[in-house]
C-alpha cells in the first residue's frame, strides 16, 4: 500500500486564526516533508522530519511548526495565518533506500479568508 | 532564485507525436534529477531519475542528463492523451535528503 493521507482535502481559515494539517502514511517511511503549492509556482519545501530529526528551511523557519508523534503521522502548524498562506500543502513521504522517490498524498488545500 | 528552471512553461502536442522538456539546475551542488507527472486533480508521481550522464530509456519515456551543464531532458515518443499533465523536474544534492522542484511543464496532447 502506497497511501498517503491527508486531512482536511480543504480548511477555510480566517486571518488571524490557527491552523493544522494532519498527515499520514502507511509504508514505515523514516522522512515525512511538507511542501507549499501555488498556482504557476514550483512547489517549496517548507520542511522535513528524518526520524524525529525536523529540518526547516531558512525562508519560512518562523512560519510554520510541525511535530511528529509517531513514525506514521506528521501535522504542519500555522499559528496566524495570512492571507499569503492560501495555497496547497502537499504531504510526501520517503525511505532511506530511495530518498527521491516521494510518495505524495492529495493535497490539502487552504484558503484564508 | 528558483535554483530549478523548466521550459517550455507548457506545450501542445499532436497525437503521435514527440514531446521533449528540458530542465537545469543552477546549484553546482546538485548530483540527481527527477521527474515527476502530476495529472489534474491528482499528487505528483514520480516518473523516471537519472543520476548518471547519458540516457535512460523507459518505454515510450527517454531522460538524458549532462551533469557538466547539469541539464536534463525528458522525452515522450509516441504522445497519448493519457500522457496530458504537469511535469515536474526536481533536483538534490548528494547526501541532501530533499528535493526542489521546478515550476512545471504542462503537457498537453491533442487527439
Amino acid at each position: 500500500d502506497t497511501t498517503v493521507k491527508q486531512n482536511p482535502r480543504y480548511k477555510l481559515a480566517r486571518v488571524g486564526k490557527p491552523v493544522n494539517l494532519i498527515c499520514s502514511q502507511t509504508m514505515n517511511h523514516d522522512t515525512m516533508y511538507w511542501y507549499q503549492k501555488k498556482p504557476n509556482q514550483a512547489p517549496k519545501l517548507l520542511l522535513f522530519y528524518y526520524d524525529k530529526i525536523l529540518n526547516r528551511e531558512a525562508d519560512t523557519f518562523e512560519k510554520f511548526q510541525s511535530s511528529r508523534p509517531n513514525n506514521s503521522f506528521c501535522s504542519l502548524y500555522i499559528g496566524s495565518a495570512g492571507l499569503e498562506y492560501s495555497a496547497m500543502y502537499l504531504c510526501a513521504s520517503s525511505s532511506l533506500r530511495n530518498t527521491g522517490q516521494l510518495y505524495f498524498g492529495e493535497g490539502s488545500k487552504l484558503t484564508v479568508l | 532564485q528558483q535554483k530549478v528552471q523548466q521550459s517550455p512553461e507548457s506545450l501542445i502536442v499532436p497525437e503521435g507525436g514527440m514531446a521533449s522538456l528540458n530542465c537545469t539546475s543552477s546549484d553546482r551542488n546538485v548530483d540527481y534529477f527527477w521527474w515527476y507527472r502530476q495529472h489534474s486533480g491528482k499528487s505528483p508521481k514520480m516518473l523516471m531519475s537519472i543520476f548518471s550522464n547519458g540516457e535512460k530509456e523507459e518505454g515510450r519515456f527517454t531522460v538524458h542528463l549532462n551533469k557538466a551543464s547539469l541539464h536534463t531532458s525528458l522525452h515522450i515518443r509516441d504522445s497519448q492523451p493519457s500522457d496530458s499533465a504537469l511535469y515536474l523536474c526536481a533536483a538534490s544534492t548528494q547526501g541532501g535528503r530533499a528535493l526542489i522542484f521546478g515550476t512545471g511543464t504542462t503537457v498537453s496532447v491533442s487527439p
